[in-house]
């Protein structure tokens, strides 16, 4: 079974704080994501990895930024964390070729910025 | 640009009906879709993925159809139980991304015993 985990289900920060969120997965997958899901909106693509040390941005990475050192992990960092930020931060991957595609989510990062 | 949208925002049923989730889409031009189902607090796990080419997929008491003229995809869930409770969301990806995936979001079902 493909598993992708989150370093933290939880957490709290203040406003103006460096956040840092990880997440592994252990099926050597060469594709990572990293979402934010808000109610109402769906998941929004914050930003993707497609191999070691690249990156392409989202939809929305305004604020954020990422880092793959290695294949099996990657990071999503808030450079200086504001209450809108305060969302659900869902991490995928997936293989990157073949077919069917299909993404492997992780449990969830559930962040609060006061 | 493809927009998503899934309609019953929310649905309660009773338990042991057969059911049906909608899911739309702007532009046809997608290279499949994929269901979803969200537990709450939880991440996402993939319940069927449909190619562009195909027509249906089925798992157990699940089955997706998909209809790319109209824009439409629907999961039909047959003798519905309480655990089947959950956020049901859509996906389409798009012929011109290797990786991106449009959503919708979300039907929020509750099974009612």
């Amino acid at each position: 079974d493909v598993k992708v985990t989150q370093s933290s289900r939880y957490l709290v920060k203040r406003t103006g704080e460096k956040v840092f969120l990880e997440c592994v997965q252990d099926m050597d997958h060469e594709n990572m994501f990293w979402y934010r899901q808000d109610p109402g909106l769906g998941l929004r693509l914050i930003y993707f990895s497609y191999d070691v040390k690249m990156k392409e941005k989202g939809d929305i990475p305004e604020g954020y930024s990422v880092s793959r050192e290695k294949k099996e992990r990657f990071s999503l960092i808030l450079e200086s964390a504001s209450t809108n930020q305060t969302s659900m931060y869902l991490c995928a991957s997936s293989f990157g070729g073949g077919e069917p595609y299909e993404q492997y989510f992780g449990p969830g990062t559930r962040l609060t910025v006061t | 640009k493809q927009e998503v949208t899934q309609i019953p925002a929310a649905l309660s049923v009773p338990e042991g009906e057969n059911l049906v989730l909608n899911c739309s889409f702007t532009d046809s031009a997608i290279y499949n879709l994929q269901w979803f189902r969200q537990d709450p607090g939880k991440g996402l796990t993939s319940l069927l993925l449909i190619q562009s080419s195909q027509r249906e997929q089925t798992s157990g008491r699940l089955n997706a159809s998909l209809d790319k003229s109209s824009g439409r995809s629907t999961l039909y869930i047959a003798a519905s139980q309480p655990g089947d409770s959950a956020t049901y969301l859509c996906a389409v990806r798009r012929v011109d991304s290797n990786y991106q995936l449009i959503w919708g979001a979300g039907t929020k079902l509750i099974i009612k015993p």
